[in-house]
């Protein structure tokens, strides 16, 4: 079993949708949870940082850390086909220690 | 300010053959990472240096992964002899030490293919 699990899609939605991407992990230990969108043929970027359990909002993302369940949630509203993309949630430990990716949530919005 | 830098973005090679990759990380990072995408997966760390020091390399596979990085600014990483299963895409990432991995930031990536 992987630390960090995620639904590898396709998801596809129509522009101005709600998004729900998630993931699972299985480490305890992990604090740190981080939400990355990359797009085709580009590397990562950093798009939400949590720290332990609870809601953070950016704009139209809200990142969401549910510890007891061991859940990561990302919510985009009012999606854009812009949003289309590969979303890849990651966790951490703490301390200095190395990020475990998902595989990533391909999504797609269509106008 | 220019972003981590990576050469070359593409590498076709015959399997057994070496090759190189090149990363210019963002100026004054003291962390370097490479990191190996395979295709459908999320990048795993290959490696991590702290200016020239590699603190974690517990992930390459040391027969035939080679990194450095000299003077702790850029890196090279080889691989020799390639074989068909190390087609994926390298990434190369950088981080201000105090701000540790969460706040990473990683270059385009050199998409390897072996055949």
């Amino acid at each position: 079993q992987k630390e960090v699990e995620q639904d590898p899609g396709p998801l596809s939605v129509p522009e101005g949708a709600i998004v729900s991407l998630n993931c699972t992990y299985s480490n305890s230990a992990f604090q740190y949870f981080m939400w990355y969108r990359q797009y085709s043929r580009k590397g990562p970027e950093l798009l939400m940082y949590t720290y332990s359990s609870g809601n953070k909002e950016d704009g139209r993302f809200t990142a969401q850390v549910d510890k007891s369940s061991k859940y990561i949630s990302l919510f985009i509203r009012d999606s854009q086909p812009s949003d289309s993309a590969t979303y890849l949630c990651a966790a951490r430990s703490g301390g200095y220690n190395k990020l475990i990716f998902g595989a990533g949530t391909r999504l797609a919005v269509h106008p | 300010e220019a972003g981590v830098v990576q050469s070359p973005r593409y590498k076709i090679i015959e399997k057994k053959q070496p090759v190189a990759f090149w990363c210019n990380p963002i100026s004054g990072h003291n962390t370097l990472y490479w990191y190996r995408q395979n295709l459908g997966q999320g990048p795993e760390l290959l490696i991590r240096y702290e200016n020239e020091e590699a603190v974690d390399d517990s992930q390459l596979p040391k027969d035939r992964f080679s990194a450095e990085r000299l003077k702790g600014v850029d890196s090279t990483l080889k691989i020799q002899p390639a074989e068909l299963g190390d087609s994926a895409v390298y990434l190369c990432a950088s981080s201000l030490k105090e701000a540790s991995n969460t706040e990473a930031f990683f270059g385009q990536g050199t998409r390897l293919t072996v055949v």
